[in-house]
This record gives C-alpha cells, sequence and structure tokens, in this order.
C-alpha cells in the first residue's frame, strides 16, 4: 500500500546548520506531495508542497524536490533558526480524491541550539 | 479567521464510556477531515466530510466511531464504549477549494485518555 519513510529523529542542530530531513514514498499513481510542520503547541500547518514530478516546493526559507526516479522529497534548509524547531511531517495525497486524505510519516523532531 | 477549533483540548474517561468530540471549521470550508495521532506517529486519516455529506472513510474507523456534520457547519465525532487503544490525540482539519488548491488547516485537537 501506499506509504511515507521519514528518517528517524531526533535531530540537533547548532543556529545556521544545514538541515536535510530524508522522505521516501512508496504509491501507485501519481501522489502530491507534502510537508507539514507542528510547533510546540500548536496545530498542524503545511509548509510547502509539489504535486508533480520535478516541482519544487519552497517557503520561508525550506525547499523540496519531488524525485520521481528517486520516490523522494527530502526536506533541506541552508540555515536553521531556532524558531525552526518543531516536528516536521513527510505527507502524500493520491489526487483523484480529495488532496486532504493524507497519508504521513512518522515524523521528524528538530531542535535548534543557539 | 479565526482557525479551526476543537473541544475539548484534553478528555479523560473510562474503558466503556462514550465520548463526543467537536469541531469547528474555519468559516465557509467546506470539507471537513477527522484525523488521529497516537504518540510517535504521524497523523491517520479517518473520515471526511464536502458539506453534510461523509464521503470518505478509512477502515480505521470501527463501527464504535461515528461522526456528523450537521447542515455542513461543526462536526462531531463520538465514540462509543471506549477501549483504550482509542488514547490518542484527535484532529481536525477543514479546507476550501479542490485539487491542487486545496490547502487544509488544523486544529490543535483534542487528546483523549482512556484509563
Amino acid at each position: 500500500g501506499d506509504s511515507v519513510t521519514q528518517m528517524e529523529g531526533p535531530v540537533t542542530l547548532s543556529e545556521e546548520a544545514f538541515l536535510t530531513i530524508n522522505c521516501t514514498y512508496t504509491a501507485t499513481g501519481y501522489p502530491s506531495l507534502f510537508w507539514y510542520v507542528q510547533y510546540p503547541g500548536e496545530g498542524l500547518q503545511l509548509l510547502l508542497k509539489a504535486t508533480k514530478a520535478d516541482d519544487k516546493g519552497s517557503n520561508k526559507g525550506f525547499e523540496a524536490t519531488y524525485r520521481k526516479e528517486t520516490t523522494s522529497f527530502h526536506l533541506e534548509k541552508g540555515s536553521v533558526q531556532v524558531s525552526d524547531s518543531a516536528v516536521y511531517f513527510c505527507a502524500l495525497s493520491i489526487y483523484g480524491g480529495s488532496q486532504g486524505n493524507l497519508i504521513f510519516g512518522k515524523g521528524t523532531k528538530l531542535s535548534v541550539k543557539p | 479567521d479565526t482557525g479551526v477549533s476543537q473541544n475539548p483540548r484534553h478528555k479523560i474517561t473510562k474503558r466503556g464510556q462514550n465520548v463526543t468530540f467537536r469541531c469547528d471549521p474555519i468559516s465557509e470550508h467546506n470539507r471537513l477531515y477527522w484525523y488521529r495521532q497516537t504518540l510517535g506517529q504521524g497523523p491517520e486519516f479517518l473520515t471526511y466530510f464536502q458539506n453534510e455529506a461523509q464521503l470518505e472513510k478509512s477502515r480505521l474507523l470501527s463501527d464504535r466511531f461515528s461522526a456528523e456534520r450537521p447542515k455542513g457547519s461543526f462536526s462531531t465525532l463520538e465514540i462509543q464504549r471506549t477501549e483504550q487503544g482509542d488514547s490518542a490525540m484527535y484532529l481536525c482539519a477543514s479546507s476550501l477549494g479542490d485539487g491542487p488548491t486545496e490547502k487544509l488547516f488544523f486544529g490543535s485537537g483534542t487528546q483523549l485518555s482512556v484509563l
């Protein structure tokens, strides 16, 4: 069945370090791919998305490129800040139904130290 | 835009009792979703409504679970005869739009503990 696998955390980085959180997926058809972020005490928020192969989603300095050949959607940021500390979830949706029927990975907790 | 509101924030109940959660979506959002999240896992889709119609249900949604969205506004999720395995965070999300333009807004969730 369809699934998402993301790197396990927690990930601890110093401020201004480079961030990569790996995400790979298994899906029939042509999924849309998403990264959601959950800041402490808040609800999940959409960070970025890509709806077809080779699309790059970007927001708040974060980027991820939809790679069909490697079935990956890795999240990257060139210079993290303390305020980026959160749990990050990779997710997919099989278009054709509602884009809100999402399959999530387990989440990766990021802690950024000053 | 006051965001998606969920009540209560926390619910503690004894095994076998019934519980009901409420979700108030963002005004005018026509789609509403319920997810369940257990500790250390990502959210799992349970069901969704378009206006008042329940269009999709996950096989995770056993017969003890029922969701309603009367008049296409707020929604309730009821769990009958709760079990310890029902302990989880129950998330609600709403959206407007269709296809690639759809964007979900999540509430902060209701944390259920079944003793």
